[in-house]
């Protein structure tokens, strides 16, 4: 079946710590984003891409990074310089936004100890 | 101002009832509009997707678009209690960008 999944579903980082949150997809779709959820405050975009090897910021992509090697896998770094990562991730990949929207994986629950 | 706003809610209601969920939004080049529905610590799932103005419906919903007024809305008709999640809507140009409203989170009660 096709889908995109995350891994994994909770994950939980001490303070200084870079985490990695892993994205893959076999719909083969073309663009592939990252968002933050927060109580309240509906999706916010990280980053996003529309091409391998190619990827911009979104609204809040201080304090993470992306890669985009393959088509199939775009996994999201938080890194130590991201003050309050305590947040529910989502990945999702998208082709012809007009016409199917987005897919939305199943979310990674990200906790500082 | 937001680009997209949205009541976060909650909104309570029996089971049964008429549900009306609404997006306001300020960017004229939008031209196609979705609503999602997330249940607790899921990912959001597509739900109904309309383009330009009109009217569409899908069993017990219907999605509304009103470009006039830069106004959206979902309808849920005799609401189950399996209806309570936060429905977020969304809304795009001809862009790969989505922009999303706050959601808005319902509760049907049984």
């Amino acid at each position: 079946d096709g889908g995109i999944t995350q891994s994994p579903k909770y994950l939980f980082r001490k303070e200084g710590q870079n985490v990695t949150l892993s994205c893959e997809q076999n719909l083969n779709h073309d663009a592939m984003y990252w968002y933050r959820q927060d109580p309240g405050q509906g999706l916010r975009l990280i980053y996003y891409s529309q091409i391998v090897n190619d990827f911009q910021k979104g609204d809040i992509a201080e304090g993470y990074s992306v890669s985009r090697e393959k088509k199939e896998s775009f996994p999201l770094t938080v890194t130590s310089a991201q003050k309050n990562p305590t947040a529910f991730y989502l990945c999702a990949s998208s082709g012809p936004v007009q016409v199917y929207g987005y897919t939305f994986g199943s979310g990674t629950r990200l906790t500082v100890v | 101002q937001k680009e997209v706003e949205q009541d976060p809610g909650p909104l309570s209601v029996p089971e049964g009832a008429i549900v009306s969920l609404n997006c306001t939004y300020s960017n004229s080049a939008f031209q196609y509009f979705m609503w999602y529905r997330q249940y607790s610590r899921k990912g959001p799932e597509l739900l109904m997707y309309t383009y330009s103005s009109g009217n569409k419906e899908d069993g017990r919903f219907t999605a509304q678009v009103d470009k006039s007024s830069k106004y959206i809305s979902l309808f849920i008709r005799d609401s189950q209690p399996s209806d309570s999640a936060t429905y977020l809507c969304a809304m795009g140009d001809s862009s790969y960008k989505l922009i999303f409203g706050s959601g808005t989170r319902l509760l049907v009660r049984p």
